[in-house]
């Protein structure tokens, strides 16, 4: 089986700050791990992604994520954030194997206080 | 390309129709999933399809789903009778492969109201 866990239902951070969005994964081997990021009635859209090599992964709109093996983690990251990106931020996990579709977690929302 | 496309993007029907969604995947892709995002539990896989061939279906909540891929480019979420805990916001993606390192490319979505 796998699973994603997102411990935050919201985070809140003021514009130009750092952020951190959190994430914890479930998965029998190795994993693939995604970032989503979902605006107002729109589809989810693909930020990054975690194969294999370095742990640190950068994506679209200065979005990063640092993937540690031991904690089972996979957290978004951004040094300095802005408004536009408040939105719902999913993470996902596939195994290596692939035999199950990417399983998302429960979402966390940002908000980005100007 | 222009992405996932579905349609509709809003549906409200009835309680005990027959409703239908539609996918067109990107072309060259050959992996498709359907998710249904709630309030309440979130994104769940439906059912997802490589090479046309439905591999997994244990996210179809019950008979009154079900799911068709007659060629590589078109799929339908069919429910029938519908319910009003059907309401929710039903996404198609596509993938090149499945079980392979890719992303999937989620379409917009469609919102069913069953009233």
């Amino acid at each position: 089986a796998q699973s994603v866990a997102q411990p935050e239902d919201q985070v809140n951070v003021a514009e130009g700050n750092p952020l951190t969005v959190k994430c914890t994964y479930s998965v029998s081997g190795n994993p693939y791990l995604f970032w989503y990021v979902q605006y107002p009635n729109r589809g989810l859209q693909f930020l990054l992604k975690y194969i294999t090599g370095d742990n640190l992964v950068k994506g679209s709109y200065g979005f990063e994520a640092e993937f540690n093996k031991s904690q089972t983690s996979f957290h978004l990251k951004k040094p300095s954030a802005l408004v536009s990106d408040s939105a719902l931020y999913f993470c996902a996990v596939r195994d290596m194997i692939g035999r199950r579709a990417l399983t998302f977690g429960s979402g966390t929302r940002l908000q980005v206080q100007p | 390309d222009a992405g996932v496309i579905q349609s509709p993007r809003h549906e409200v029907t009835e309680m005990g129709q027959e409703v239908t969604l539609r996918c067109k995947p990107i072309s060259g892709h050959n992996s498709l999933f359907w998710y249904r995002q709630t309030m309440m539990r979130g994104l769940e896989l439906l059912i997802y399809f490589n090479n046309n061939v439905p591999i997994d279906d244990s996210g179809m909540p019950e008979d009154r789903f079900s799911a068709k891929m007659p060629n590589a480019s078109f799929s339908t979420l069919k429910i029938q009778p519908s319910e009003p805990r059907d309401s929710a916001v039903y996404f198609c993606a596509s993938s090149t492969r499945q079980g392979a390192n890719t992303e999937a490319f989620f379409g917009q979505g469609t919102r069913l109201t069953v009233v």
